[in-house]
């Protein structure tokens, strides 16, 4: 099955600068990555996601790039703000056509921004 | 819209008890999944539904867990008995599959955080 992993576990940054982070994946069937942010106590809910028929993608201050020869993507946000402070996981699974699309998600990562 | 409804929030029982677990999908999408959360295992799959039809229930994580969708607008999660490790935040999410061909994002509801003691 896919397995998902995410890199860093814990990132802190200082509010205005930019946060990066990492996942990479081991099914090469994979065609779809979406990124959630969880605030403390509350639902996952989506900010972003790429299929694989694009290398990038950008909403605002977030964006998403996706190299699928290396099978890593990653997330990207400039210029932060306290209110970026959440855990973010990465997903990744197959299309509806191959069968099984289940969601594999990263372990997240902590991010953190010092005011 | 509403959103993914779950119900109830919070449950708090005790080992050997049965709980159940509810799921309200958005309307109009056809596929409704079960995760579980815990600091240790992160976010799992436990089931999920094709149009009322369950598809991959590889997650469960052993008998005791079974889970129902008797129709397009509502799903059940149940553990009979609970046990202490049950103890979880549980989300359902629910999507829309066009023509087996295209799944569009899953949104996932508020949770139960379950608590067996």
């Amino acid at each position: 099955g896919e397995n998902v992993e995410q890199h860093p576990s814990t990132l802190s940054v200082q509010e205005g600068d930019s946060a990066v982070i990492k996942c990479t994946y081991s099914d090469s069937a994979s065609n779809y990555f979406p990124w959630y942010k969880q605030e403390l106590g509350k639902r996952p809910q989506l900010i972003i996601d790429i299929r694989s028929n694009v290398g990038e993608k950008k909403d605002q201050r977030i964006a998403v790039t996706l190299n699928k020869t290396a099978k890593h993507f990653s997330l990207h946000i400039t210029e932060t703000q306290p209110e970026d402070s959440a855990v973010y996981f990465c997903a990744a699974s197959r299309g509806p056509n191959f069968g099984n699309e289940k969601l594999t998600f990263g372990t997240g990562t902590r991010l953190t921004i010092i005011p | 819209d509403a959103g993914v409804i779950q119900s109830p929030r919070h449950e708090v029982t005790e080992m050997g008890q049965e709980v159940t677990l509810r799921c309200k999908p958005i309307s109009g999408h056809n596929s409704l999944f079960w995760y579980r959360q815990t600091m240790m295992r992160g976010l799992e799959l436990l089931i999920y539904f094709n149009n009322n039809v369950p598809i991959d229930d590889s997650g469960m994580p052993e008998d005791r867990f079974s889970a129902k969708m008797p129709n397009a607008s509502f799903s059940t999660l149940k553990i009979q008995p609970s046990e202490p490790r049950d103890s979880a935040v549980y989300f359902c999410a629910s999507s829309l599959l066009l023509d087996y061909v295209f799944r569009d994002t899953q949104y996932f509801g508020p949770g139960t955080r379950l608590t067996v003691l």
